[in-house]
């Protein structure tokens, strides 16, 4: 049983370009996660989703930063017209259905903007 | 509202030293408690967890115990490695709020 699979795993893009970042959860996971680790910091939570809905985006940036996870295929951390201060590891997470399991990470995606 | 504590580091050890990583919480109601370990350009690992008071954790030479009455969930290893450098993550889910909640990590540097 694969992990949670996330790529790409560095990604270099310019000020003012898109980032794309996708993660695939452990399979039968239905529940996914966004988590954005800036230097030397901590993880902050970003949003929840599950299939086909966003269940808590209350630590999305406002602008420019959406998420989806559709019925087929990965789950999408998209951010428009980057800057230099969304530079960071983003990591995905995937739980099983039921409330209260463990949630489990992928490798990250790490963000450079130049 | 809920919130994780750690004892800030980096904490600096010599090899087969005993280790403590200080974690204490505050929640609503009655989370799960985890650390995760993050190596070098790594993700997050799952190290341990405690679901309810007075469970211990253990994984690796690594435990935890929960304990509801100092909301704590210490991380202690009785001798550690040079590989056991990283950085730890103490975590709380509550199922109420269904996501993990973290602490700022704490950096370990273990020298031969």
């Amino acid at each position: 049983n694969a992990g949670v699979m996330q790529n790409p795993r560095h990604l270099v893009r310019r000020r003012g370009q898109e980032a794309r970042l996708r993660c695939s959860p452990m399979k039968g996971h239905s529940h996914v996660y966004w988590y954005r680790q800036l230097p030397e910091e901590g993880l902050k939570f970003m949003v929840y989703l599950q299939k086909e809905n966003i269940i808590d985006e209350s630590g999305m940036p406002k602008e420019r930063f959406s998420a989806e996870f559709p019925k087929e295929g990965p789950s999408i951390l998209r951010i428009q017209q980057v800057v230099r201060g969304d530079s960071a590891a983003y990591f995905c997470a995937s739980q099983p259905g039921r409330a209260g399991n463990t949630i489990y990470f992928g490798e990250g995606s790490w963000l450079t903007v130049v | 509202g809920n919130s994780v504590t750690q004892m800030e580091g980096p904490v600096t050890l010599s090899e087969e030293a005993f280790l403590t990583i200080n974690c204490t919480y505050t929640a609503t109601g009655y989370p799960s408690l985890f650390w995760y370990v993050q190596y070098p350009g790594e993700g997050l690992q799952l190290l341990l967890k405690a679901t309810k008071a007075d469970d211990k954790g253990s994984n690796k030479g690594f435990e935890a115990t929960y304990r509801k009455e100092t909301t704590s969930f210490h991380l202690e290893k009785g001798s550690v490695q040079v590989s056991d450098s990283a950085v730890y993550f103490c975590a709380l889910l509550n199922t109420g709020f269904q996501k993990l909640v973290f602490g700022t990590g704490t950096r370990l540097l273990v020298s031969p």
